[in-house]
Order: structure tokens, then sequence, then C-alpha cells
């Protein structure tokens, strides 16, 4: 079965700094990739999600991602952060043949000081 | 639309006690599924559904039991609460199971002592 190792279990950053989550897969078919938010008490909502095509994906709230199939990596981006994003990010996958069975990682908690 | 709704919000049970955690979505959506949360393990697939009457097992699905009698409807059930129960439970579901965005619920929180 497929596998997800998030790298980072907790990233602290400055307001308006850039961040990076890191998230490595584990397949042995190809797979779909997903970034999920989970604000304090909240269920997840979909940040974005890569399926084929574009290796480079843009999400909601200014994330971006970017599938590396030589390096089994989606590691999550986005520029400048605000307080706001101040969350629990997980990364997921599913594989193409057994789509019913998605993975999530460990999680990342990401915290946004001012 | 209500989205995936999910009841209770918070449940303690005693070791023994069996229980059902409601969860209901009103975007006709085949595919439904839950997991459970918990610290440093990420969400973990206990039993989905492809669709009414089709149920499947998870990663995680012993000490659980689901049925899907209608679309709208999975509940998830508990025959006898064990402390490794305790957990936060979310229902999720999506229009297909092939790489559809899930849409989760508020989540149980679930003791059991």
């Amino acid at each position: 079965a497929q596998s997800v190792t998030q790298l980072d279990s907790q990233v602290p950053v400055f307001e308006e700094a850039p961040v990076e989550l890191r998230c490595n897969y584990s397949s042995s078919v190809s797979v779909y990739l997903f970034w999920y938010v989970q604000y304090p008490n909240q269920g997840l909502q979909l940040l974005l999600k890569y399926l084929s095509g574009s290796t480079l994906v843009k999400g909601i709230n200014g994330f971006e991602a970017e599938f590396n199939k030589s390096q089994t990596s989606f590691h999550l981006r986005k520029p400048s952060v605000h307080i706001s994003d101040t969350a629990e990010y997980f990364c997921a996958v599913s594989d193409r043949v057994n789509n019913n069975d998605m993975r999530f990682g460990a999680g990342t908690r990401l915290t946004v000081k001012p | 639309n209500a989205g995936v709704t999910q009841t209770p919000k918070f449940q303690v049970l005693k070791t023994g006690q069996s229980m059902t955690l409601q969860c209901a979505q009103d975007m006709n959506h085949e595919y439904m599924s839950w997991y459970r949360q918990d610290p440093g393990m990420g969400l973990r697939l206990i039993h989905y559904s492809v669709g009414a009457g089709i149920t499947d097992q998870g990663e995680v699905p012993n000490g659980y039991n689901v049925s899907r009698s209608t679309t709208e409807d999975f509940p998830l059930r508990l025959l006898s609460a064990a402390p490794s129960q305790t957990s936060v439970y979310f229902c999720a579901s999506s229009l297909l199971a092939d790489s559809d965005t899930q849409y989760f619920g508020p989540g149980t929180r679930l003791t059991v002592l």
C-alpha cells in the first residue's frame, strides 16, 4: 500500500516569511496527491490536489505544491504567510489503481508568529 | 447545503459499551468514509462506501462496523468500546472515489474510559 511521510511535525515561521512543508510518498503505482488543511476544532479542507498534467499545482489561499516524480515528493509552499495560516497541514496520497484507499501523513503544525 | 454533518460532537463511553456515530451528507455523494485521527498519526481510514449497499474495510477496521442503506447516511458502530478507540472521528464524502475532493464533517471526539 502507499504511504506518506511528512518530514516536519512542527514548523514555526514569522508572518510574511516564506514557508515550505515537506511531503514524501511511497507507492508502487502512479498516484494522486493532496494537501488538506485543518484549522483548530474543525474538519479538513482541501488546499490543492495533483491528478495529472502540470507538476506545479496552485491551490487556495496562495498555496502551491510541486509534484516531483523522481524524488517522490509533493512539497507545499507559500511565498508569504499570514497569521491566519496557522493550522495543521496534511499530505495525502491515493493510488490510481485502488483509489478508494487514501493514506494521510501524520501532519505538520504550522505556527505563524507576528 | 449543510454539507457533511456528524453527531454527537463529544461522547464519553465506558469500556464495553456500544454506540453509533452518525454521519449524513446532503450533496448526493456516492463515496463516504470514516477516519480516526490520533496525535502523531494523521488520519487513518476505518471503513468506506462507494454507494448504497456497498461497504469495505480501510486500514484500521477492527472494532468497527458500518452499513450504508441510503446515499445520505453512513453510521459507524462501535460494538464494544475499548480505551484504544479513544480518538477524534471524521466522516467524509465525495462525489466519486476516483481522485475527487473529499468533504469532511466537523468530527466527533470520543473518550472511552
